[in-house]
Protein backbone atom coordinates (compact mmCIF):
# COMPACT_ATOMS: atom_id res chain seq x y z
CA UNK A 1 0.00 0.00 0.00
CA UNK A 2 1.43 3.53 -0.81
CA UNK A 3 3.09 5.49 2.23
CA UNK A 4 3.25 9.24 2.26
CA UNK A 5 4.18 10.88 5.40
CA UNK A 6 4.53 14.47 5.47
CA UNK A 7 6.73 16.29 7.53
CA UNK A 8 7.89 20.08 8.08
CA UNK A 9 4.46 22.10 9.54
CA UNK A 10 4.52 24.03 12.63
CA UNK A 11 4.01 27.78 13.57
CA UNK A 12 5.43 30.48 12.08
CA UNK A 13 4.88 34.15 11.71
CA UNK A 14 3.56 36.16 8.80
CA UNK A 15 5.85 36.86 6.22
CA UNK A 16 7.85 34.08 7.23
CA UNK A 17 9.09 30.62 5.19
CA UNK A 18 8.84 26.97 5.82
CA UNK A 19 9.77 23.73 3.77
CA UNK A 20 7.10 20.85 3.97
CA UNK A 21 8.38 17.72 2.98
CA UNK A 22 6.65 14.03 1.76
CA UNK A 23 8.70 10.74 2.09
CA UNK A 24 6.57 8.36 -0.23
CA UNK A 25 7.04 4.59 -0.25
CA UNK A 26 5.93 1.19 -1.36
CA UNK A 27 5.31 3.05 -5.15
CA UNK A 28 7.86 4.07 -7.74
CA UNK A 29 8.04 7.38 -7.27
CA UNK A 30 9.48 8.82 -10.16
CA UNK A 31 6.78 7.54 -12.27
CA UNK A 32 3.69 9.63 -10.98
CA UNK A 33 3.30 13.25 -10.33
CA UNK A 34 2.64 14.57 -7.08
CA UNK A 35 0.24 17.49 -5.65
CA UNK A 36 -0.54 19.48 -2.34
CA UNK A 37 -3.85 20.12 -1.63
CA UNK A 38 -4.32 22.08 1.79
CA UNK A 39 -7.37 22.46 3.93
CA UNK A 40 -8.20 25.70 6.38
CA UNK A 41 -9.32 24.53 9.92
CA UNK A 42 -13.16 23.56 9.33
CA UNK A 43 -13.05 24.19 5.68
CA UNK A 44 -12.62 22.14 2.24
CA UNK A 45 -9.98 20.83 0.12
CA UNK A 46 -7.66 23.34 -2.16
CA UNK A 47 -5.67 22.77 -4.80
CA UNK A 48 -1.78 24.13 -3.89
CA UNK A 49 0.39 22.65 -6.71
CA UNK A 50 1.12 19.68 -9.03
CA UNK A 51 4.86 18.45 -10.29
CA UNK A 52 5.28 16.04 -12.76
CA UNK A 53 6.99 12.68 -12.50
CA UNK A 54 10.64 14.52 -13.81
CA UNK A 55 10.21 17.79 -12.17
CA UNK A 56 10.51 19.37 -15.41
CA UNK A 57 6.87 21.09 -15.30
CA UNK A 58 4.68 22.29 -12.24
CA UNK A 59 1.34 23.97 -11.26
CA UNK A 60 0.36 26.30 -9.15
CA UNK A 61 -2.66 27.99 -7.66
CA UNK A 62 -3.21 31.55 -8.19
CA UNK A 63 -3.24 32.13 -4.06
CA UNK A 64 0.41 30.76 -4.14
CA UNK A 65 1.76 31.26 -7.65
CA UNK A 66 4.65 33.50 -6.66
CA UNK A 67 5.53 32.37 -3.13
CA UNK A 68 5.58 28.91 -2.98
CA UNK A 69 7.87 26.42 -4.70
CA UNK A 70 7.04 22.75 -5.51
CA UNK A 71 9.98 20.27 -5.97
CA UNK A 72 10.99 16.72 -5.78
CA UNK A 73 14.24 14.60 -5.14
CA UNK A 74 13.61 11.51 -6.61
CA UNK A 75 16.45 9.44 -5.59
CA UNK A 76 15.38 10.11 -1.98
CA UNK A 77 11.39 9.48 -2.91
CA UNK A 78 10.33 12.68 -1.37
CA UNK A 79 8.03 15.72 -2.45
CA UNK A 80 8.44 19.37 -1.29
CA UNK A 81 7.15 22.75 -0.94
CA UNK A 82 8.96 25.82 -0.20
CA UNK A 83 6.62 28.49 1.53
CA UNK A 84 7.85 31.93 1.45
CA UNK A 85 5.99 35.21 2.97
CA UNK A 86 3.50 33.07 4.50
CA UNK A 87 0.06 34.73 5.30
CA UNK A 88 -2.32 33.97 7.81
CA UNK A 89 -5.01 32.86 5.24
CA UNK A 90 -2.16 29.61 4.39
CA UNK A 91 -2.97 28.69 7.81
CA UNK A 92 -4.18 25.27 6.84
CA UNK A 93 -3.54 20.82 7.14
CA UNK A 94 -1.13 20.52 3.71
CA UNK A 95 -1.77 17.14 2.43
CA UNK A 96 0.60 15.37 -0.25
CA UNK A 97 -1.28 13.29 -2.55
CA UNK A 98 -0.21 11.04 -5.53
CA UNK A 99 -1.66 11.52 -8.91
CA UNK A 100 -2.40 8.19 -10.87
CA UNK A 101 -0.32 9.43 -13.94
CA UNK A 102 3.06 10.64 -14.53
CA UNK A 103 2.10 14.54 -15.74
CA UNK A 104 -1.73 15.63 -14.90
CA UNK A 105 -3.40 15.97 -11.68
CA UNK A 106 -6.37 14.76 -12.80
CA UNK A 107 -7.22 13.24 -9.32
CA UNK A 108 -5.84 11.71 -6.20
CA UNK A 109 -5.79 8.05 -5.72
CA UNK A 110 -3.44 8.24 -2.38
CA UNK A 111 -3.06 11.15 0.47
CA UNK A 112 -0.60 11.82 3.07
CA UNK A 113 -1.70 12.37 6.78
CA UNK A 114 -0.91 15.80 6.53
CA UNK A 115 1.05 18.37 8.14
CA UNK A 116 -0.59 21.38 9.61
CA UNK A 117 0.89 24.65 9.47
CA UNK A 118 -0.47 28.13 11.32
CA UNK A 119 0.61 31.42 10.33
CA UNK A 120 0.49 33.45 13.09
CA UNK A 121 2.40 36.25 15.52
CA UNK B 1 -12.02 28.79 -13.49
CA UNK B 2 -14.67 25.49 -13.32
CA UNK B 3 -16.86 26.22 -9.70
CA UNK B 4 -18.16 22.87 -8.25
CA UNK B 5 -21.19 23.42 -6.29
CA UNK B 6 -22.43 20.47 -3.78
CA UNK B 7 -25.86 19.90 -2.70
CA UNK B 8 -27.00 19.40 0.15
CA UNK B 9 -24.78 21.27 2.15
CA UNK B 10 -26.06 18.51 4.95
CA UNK B 11 -28.11 14.94 4.32
CA UNK B 12 -29.73 13.60 7.77
CA UNK B 13 -29.98 9.81 7.01
CA UNK B 14 -29.87 6.69 9.04
CA UNK B 15 -27.58 3.29 8.43
CA UNK B 16 -29.60 1.50 5.51
CA UNK B 17 -31.19 4.45 3.63
CA UNK B 18 -30.05 5.82 0.54
CA UNK B 19 -27.86 8.68 -0.11
CA UNK B 20 -27.82 10.54 -3.09
CA UNK B 21 -25.04 13.87 -3.53
CA UNK B 22 -24.95 16.18 -6.06
CA UNK B 23 -22.06 17.74 -8.24
CA UNK B 24 -23.04 20.80 -10.36
CA UNK B 25 -19.57 21.98 -12.29
CA UNK B 26 -20.41 25.95 -14.10
CA UNK B 27 -19.66 24.59 -17.29
CA UNK B 28 -19.28 21.31 -18.53
CA UNK B 29 -16.23 18.34 -17.36
CA UNK B 30 -15.15 15.76 -19.23
CA UNK B 31 -16.46 12.50 -17.51
CA UNK B 32 -12.56 11.49 -17.45
CA UNK B 33 -11.69 14.12 -14.80
CA UNK B 34 -14.70 13.81 -12.08
CA UNK B 35 -13.85 12.54 -9.01
CA UNK B 36 -15.25 11.67 -5.04
CA UNK B 37 -13.62 11.77 -1.70
CA UNK B 38 -14.65 10.96 1.31
CA UNK B 39 -13.12 12.24 4.25
CA UNK B 40 -13.80 11.42 8.34
CA UNK B 41 -12.69 13.85 10.96
CA UNK B 42 -9.11 14.01 11.90
CA UNK B 43 -8.41 11.71 8.28
CA UNK B 44 -7.15 12.40 5.15
CA UNK B 45 -9.68 12.12 1.89
CA UNK B 46 -10.35 9.10 0.29
CA UNK B 47 -10.59 8.41 -3.54
CA UNK B 48 -14.06 7.14 -3.91
CA UNK B 49 -15.11 7.32 -7.44
CA UNK B 50 -12.54 8.60 -10.86
CA UNK B 51 -13.66 8.73 -14.08
CA UNK B 52 -17.23 9.74 -12.84
CA UNK B 53 -18.05 6.33 -12.58
CA UNK B 54 -14.95 4.01 -11.39
CA UNK B 55 -14.84 3.00 -8.14
CA UNK B 56 -11.28 2.87 -6.83
CA UNK B 57 -9.40 0.26 -5.18
CA UNK B 58 -10.89 -1.30 -2.23
CA UNK B 59 -14.30 0.78 -2.89
CA UNK B 60 -17.62 -1.50 -1.97
CA UNK B 61 -20.27 -1.58 -4.61
CA UNK B 62 -22.58 0.87 -2.20
CA UNK B 63 -20.88 3.80 -3.76
CA UNK B 64 -21.85 4.21 -6.90
CA UNK B 65 -21.07 7.23 -9.29
CA UNK B 66 -22.71 8.51 -12.55
CA UNK B 67 -23.28 12.04 -14.56
CA UNK B 68 -21.76 13.70 -17.21
CA UNK B 69 -21.67 16.94 -18.36
CA UNK B 70 -22.43 19.56 -15.94
CA UNK B 71 -24.20 17.93 -13.38
CA UNK B 72 -22.66 14.59 -11.46
CA UNK B 73 -24.43 12.32 -8.89
CA UNK B 74 -22.64 9.96 -5.64
CA UNK B 75 -25.19 7.49 -4.58
CA UNK B 76 -24.83 5.11 -1.82
CA UNK B 77 -27.21 2.66 -1.68
CA UNK B 78 -27.53 1.34 1.63
CA UNK B 79 -25.64 3.67 4.53
CA UNK B 80 -23.40 2.14 6.74
CA UNK B 81 -22.12 3.33 10.26
CA UNK B 82 -18.82 3.83 8.87
CA UNK B 83 -19.96 6.13 5.75
CA UNK B 84 -21.28 8.47 7.76
CA UNK B 85 -18.95 11.28 6.72
CA UNK B 86 -18.17 14.49 4.24
CA UNK B 87 -18.05 13.82 0.28
CA UNK B 88 -16.26 15.73 -1.69
CA UNK B 89 -16.54 15.97 -5.98
CA UNK B 90 -13.14 17.23 -7.86
CA UNK B 91 -12.71 18.43 -11.74
CA UNK B 92 -9.59 18.49 -13.56
CA UNK B 93 -9.44 20.62 -16.33
CA UNK B 94 -9.57 24.67 -16.99
CA UNK B 95 -7.46 26.97 -15.32
CA UNK B 96 -6.61 26.41 -12.56
CA UNK B 97 -6.66 22.62 -13.44
CA UNK B 98 -8.02 21.46 -9.93
CA UNK B 99 -11.18 22.42 -8.30
CA UNK B 100 -12.58 21.06 -5.71
CA UNK B 101 -16.91 21.20 -4.42
CA UNK B 102 -17.51 22.48 -1.10
CA UNK B 103 -18.60 19.28 0.21
CA UNK B 104 -21.74 17.73 1.50
CA UNK B 105 -21.70 15.92 4.98
CA UNK B 106 -23.61 13.10 5.68
CA UNK B 107 -24.84 12.35 9.19
CA UNK B 108 -27.02 10.47 11.39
Amino acid sequence: EVQLLESGGGLVQPGGSLRLSCAASRFTFNTYAMSWVRQAPGKGLEWVSTINNSGGSTNYADSVKGRFTVSRDNSKNTLYLQMNSLRAEDTAVYYCAKCPYSSSSVWFDAWGQGTLVTVSS
Amino acid sequence: EIVLTQSPGTLSLSPGERATLSCRASQSVSSSYLAWYQQKPGQAPRLLIYGASSRATGIPDRFSGSGSGTDFTLTITRLEPEDFAVFYCQQYGGSPPVTFGGGTKVEI
